[in-house]
């Protein structure tokens, strides 16, 4: 069965320092993959989302990396400040599979 | 514009009762998603409609039921509530396979 992989639960960071994130997943091949972010208490928002074909995109202070040889992605934020600290969710994504990682919860320390 | 709306926003329940959760999207999207997260689960997939008057199982269906009331609502339904539904449910809306639109999510608790 399908399995996906976020590489922590928890991040701990210093405030200017460069934050990544791990997706792993198994056992399907996504056409593309998306990244959330959710606050306590609030629904999922999108972010960004980058297919098989490309193998990086960048939005602002965020970046990310799509590896299919691999079956991973990787999820940058440089620069992290305090208002960045959240719940990251990676959704590796194709038709009919339309699973989430756990998240990985991501606390920027001033 | 609202995007995803849900109602209730919380609900307390006792075991056996029923309830819909309801959701409506004004954005004319086509698809629509019910999931429900719990701690160290993630978010788990309920029931989807990929267009008005489909609908087809997610991973966890069982106990659950959905209507696509039309291209703007998608309700789902729990005929006999079971403390294992205590959960935070989300529905969603996307165009086609992308971006997903999440609502602020409805907090049941099954007593």
């Amino acid at each position: 069965s399908q399995k996906i992989e976020q590489n922590s639960e928890a991040l701990n960071i210093q405030e200017g320092k460069t934050a990544t994130l791990t997706c792993n997943y198994t056992n399907y091949s996504p056409a593309y993959l998306q990244w959330y972010r959710q606050d306590p208490g609030r629904g999922p928002v999108f972010l960004l989302l980058i297919r098989e074909n490309e193998k990086e995109k960048r939005k602002e202070r965020l970046k990310v990396t799509f590896d299919t040889t691999l079956k991973q992605s990787l999820f940058h934020i440089t620069a992290s400040q305090p208002a960045d600290s959240a719940t990251y969710l990676c959704s590796p994504t194709g038709a009919n599979n339309l699973f989430f990682g756990t998240g990985t919860r991501l606390t920027v320390i001033p | 514009n609202a995007g995803v709306t849900q109602t209730p926003k919380f609900q307390v329940l006792k075991t056996g009762q029923s309830m819909t959760l309801q959701c409506a999207q004004d954005m004319n999207h086509n698809s629509m998603y019910w999931y429900r997260q719990d701690p160290g689960m993630g978010l788990r997939l309920i029931y989807y409609s990929a267009s008005e008057g489909t609908t087809d199982k997610g991973e966890v269906p069982n106990g659950y039921n959905v209507s696509r009331l039309n291209k703007r609502e998608f309700s789902l339904r729990l005929e006999s509530a079971a403390p294992s539904q205590t959960s935070v449910y989300f529905c969603a809306s996307s165009e086609g396979l992308g971006e997903l639109f999440f609502g602020e999510g409805s907090r049941l608790t099954v007593l």
